[in-house]
């Protein structure tokens, strides 16, 4: 069963270009997470998708930032615009449909701004 | 916004010793999960503990979550070399309508196993 995968795995772009991160949950799981993780810190809560609905996106930056988990494809987190300030590790991760609470992480996106 | 404090920040121990780690927090979680991160890496789940005052154990790591929801330890024994990593604790809130999805992360434990 292959696990959470994101691509690409390293994404430079030059301040205001437009950045694609992409997610594909563990299979049989529904329910996908983006978070985001600076150097030397944790992992910061982005949003919360299941198929085709945003469930919590409070940890979403109010601009620039948007995520979309269709019905066929991939979860995408999409930032436009880029600064500097937006170079991080970006994880996805998943959980199953199940009443389960344990998130599966992938293997991250590592974004740098130029 | 929420916070887990987790501690220590650091530890630089010998092989075959024993490490605990802890994370606190001022509010209630319903669930904790315990995280290993390698460099370059995502975080891989360890443990996920769901009742408060449970234990629960796999292979050398055991981690509880305290009678008063507000904190969770790690703990690892016997450590050996390829124990090194970044540890995190993570808290989740259970909403009305079930799993509110949100994580919250700790700061991270760094991990260094001397042979």
């Amino acid at each position: 069963n292959a696990g959470v995968m994101q691509n690409p795995r390293h994404l430079v772009r030059r301040r205001g270009q437009e950045a694609r991160l992409r997610c594909s949950p563990m299979k049989g799981h529904s329910h996908v997470y983006w978070y985001r993780q600076l150097p030397e810190e944790g992992l910061k809560f982005m949003v919360y998708l299941q198929k085709e609905n945003i469930i919590d996106e409070s940890g979403m930056p109010k601009e620039r930032f948007s995520a979309e988990f269709p019905k066929e494809g991939p979860s995408i987190l999409r930032i436009q615009q880029v600064v500097r300030g937006d170079s991080a590790a970006y994880f996805c991760a998943s959980s199953p449909q199940l009443d389960t609470y344990e998130q599966y992480f992938g293997p991250g996106t590592r974004l740098t701004v130029t | 916004g929420q916070q887990l404090n987790q501690s220590p920040q650091s530890m630089f121990i010998q092989e075959g010793e024993d490490v605990s780690m802890n994370c606190t927090s001022s509010s209630i979680f319903n669930t904790w999960l315990w995280y290993k991160q390698d460099p370059g890496e995502g975080p891989v789940l360890l443990i996920a503990l769901y009742k408060a005052g449970e234990l629960t154990s796999n292979g050398r790591l055991t981690a509880q979550f305290g009678i008063t929801r507000k904190d969770s330890f790690l703990n690892i024994s016997a450590s050996i070399p390829s124990d090194v990593g970044i540890y995190f604790c993570a808290g989740l809130k259970r909403g009305g309508s079930g799993n509110t999805g949100k994580l919250i992360f700790g700061q991270g434990t760094t991990l260094q196993v001397k042979p």
